[in-house]
């Protein structure tokens, strides 16, 4: 069974970037694509953008274009979302989401709080 | 970019049925993939491919596309289907897709 897990919550200052990590047990990693999904407090999900491992490929959706960063490492089956730039509207919980076949996001990680805050 | 538009909330008695609507542009020629999410939780996939059930989805968990409305239907509603759903699309445009999100209350 595949799980994904998240590092724990930050605190960033405005200006600053977050490095969030998701690692993935059970299954081949490489064969996955995985999607980054973000929720601001009281508000719906956002997708941020992908990637998928074995190629290296990242997608990003165009609100983040310039600012957001997913790579992966296949060593250590994990995945990394680095966003720069902070500001305050960046405070949310933020998911890494396995990309099942048919398009939907079938495995979801706990989620990783991030506040942005002077 | 492409648009998905959902009542901001859906009431419902115990034991009847709860439906919750995604409208969006021929969203009938999309699939059409539907989350519930509880307080502080992860969301969880309970339809894909506008009407599929992953497993251990209950049965009362049902979808349809068609037009410019695809609709969750839970039958049987419980107090533990009180949640939030989204729908979600991959759309050639704008990627991946999500609604504005439903509160369902089970008065």
């Amino acid at each position: 069974q595949v799980q994904l897990v998240q590092s724990g919550a930050e605190v960033k200052k405005p200006g600053s970037s977050v490095k969030v990590s998701c690692k993935a047990s059970g299954g081949t990693f490489s064969s996955y694509t995985i999607s980054w999904v973000r929720q601001a407090p009281g508000q719906g999900l956002e997708w941020m953008g992908r990637i998928i491992p074995i190629l290296g490929i990242a997608n990003y959706a165009q609100k983040f274009q310039g600012r957001v960063t997913i790579t992966a490492d296949k060593s250590t089956s994990t995945a990394y979302m680095e966003l720069s730039s902070l500001r305050s509207e960046d405070t949310a919980v933020y998911y890494c989401a396995r990309d099942s076949p048919q398009g939907a996001f079938d495995i979801w990680g706990q989620g990783t709080m991030v506040t942005v805050s002077s | 970019s492409y648009v998905l538009t959902q009542p901001p909330s859906v009431s419902v008695a115990p034991g009847q049925t709860a439906r919750i609507t995604c409208g969006g542009n021929n969203i009938g020629s999309k699939s059409v993939h539907w989350y519930q999410q509880k307080p502080g939780q992860a969301p969880v996939l309970v339809v894909y491919d506008d009407s599929d059930r992953p497993s251990g989805i209950p049965e009362r968990f049902s979808g349809s596309n068609s037009g410019n409305t695809a609709t969750l239907t839970i039958s049987r509603v419980e107090a533990g289907d009180e949640a939030d759903y989204y729908c979600q699309v991959w759309d050639s445009s704008s990627d991946r897709v999500f609604g504005g999100g439903t509160k369902l209350t089970v008065l």
